[in-house]
């Protein structure tokens, strides 16, 4: 696609639900980031894949996070028993070449998540 | 370890006045830098990077921001305000360094620009 395409924008959540987010990456794109926004704050890293490969997932916050990206293009973040903490914008961004290849790191539009 | 600092939440100007964002940064490498915007409900857009080369780096909608190694900043400019750069701006920066977490973009906690009719 053109663009870095999340889905779904808005989700809202009872706590102690499962949640799964799906993040689409431009195509060919060899690297994807999730990153966690809370209110009023700036982008957090969670984790990062390389193709197929999740080469660091150094930020994630608990056990209760994971993702993946089978086939190294299309990827999933899973938060289960969401917990109120959990409420957050989650973008998902992509780029050509591994990371410190100073590529430029597209960002996609994001998917809101309330847990209420 | 890296990190960055954004002088000032928020940001007030006139139209058609200078937008002065600043941004100073932390790294033991030399850095890649970068300006996002963020405009409400929408995803970060790259304004301009800087990796190598030329310090001061122009970038879209008239923006442009120069490293400065030696105060180790990268503040984001603007001669003349619009209405339409209303939007939240951020700092990033990453490592030069291959391999290692030091590649992932470290961001700043962000600006909030307003600008005034």
């Amino acid at each position: 696609g053109a663009g870095v395409s999340q889905s779904p924008r808005y989700k809202v959540a009872k706590r102690g639900q499962d949640v799964a987010l799906r993040c689409d990456p431009i195509s060919g794109h060899v690297s994807l980031f999730w990153y966690q926004q809370a209110l009023g704050q700036g982008p957090e890293f969670l984790t990062y894949f390389q193709n197929e490969a999740q080469l660091d997932k150094s930020g994630l916050p608990s056990d209760r996070f994971f993702a993946e990206r089978p086939e190294g293009s299309v990827s999933t973040l899973k938060i289960q028993r969401t917990q109120q903490e959990d409420s957050a914008v989650y973008l998902c961004a992509s780029s050509l070449g591994g990371r410190s290849s100073g590529n430029t790191i597209y960002f996609g539009e994001g998917s809101w998540l309330t847990v209420v | 370890a890296q990190s960055v600092t954004q002088l000032g939440s928020h940001v007030s100007v006139s139209e058609g006045a200078l937008v002065l964002l600043r941004c100073n940064y932390s790294s033991s490498v030399p850095p890649y830098l970068f300006w996002y915007v963020q405009y409400p409900n929408q995803g970060l857009q790259l304004l301009l990077k800087y990796t190598t080369g030329a310090t001061l780096v122009k970038g879209i909608n008239g923006f442009e921001a120069e490293f400065k190694k030696s105060e180790t900043s990268f503040h984001l400019t603007k001669p003349s305000a619009h209405m339409s750069d209303a939007a939240e701006y951020f700092c990033a920066v990453s490592s030069t360094l291959y391999g290692g977490s030091q590649g992932n973009l470290i961001f700043g906690k962000g600006t909030k620009l307003s600008v005034k009719p």
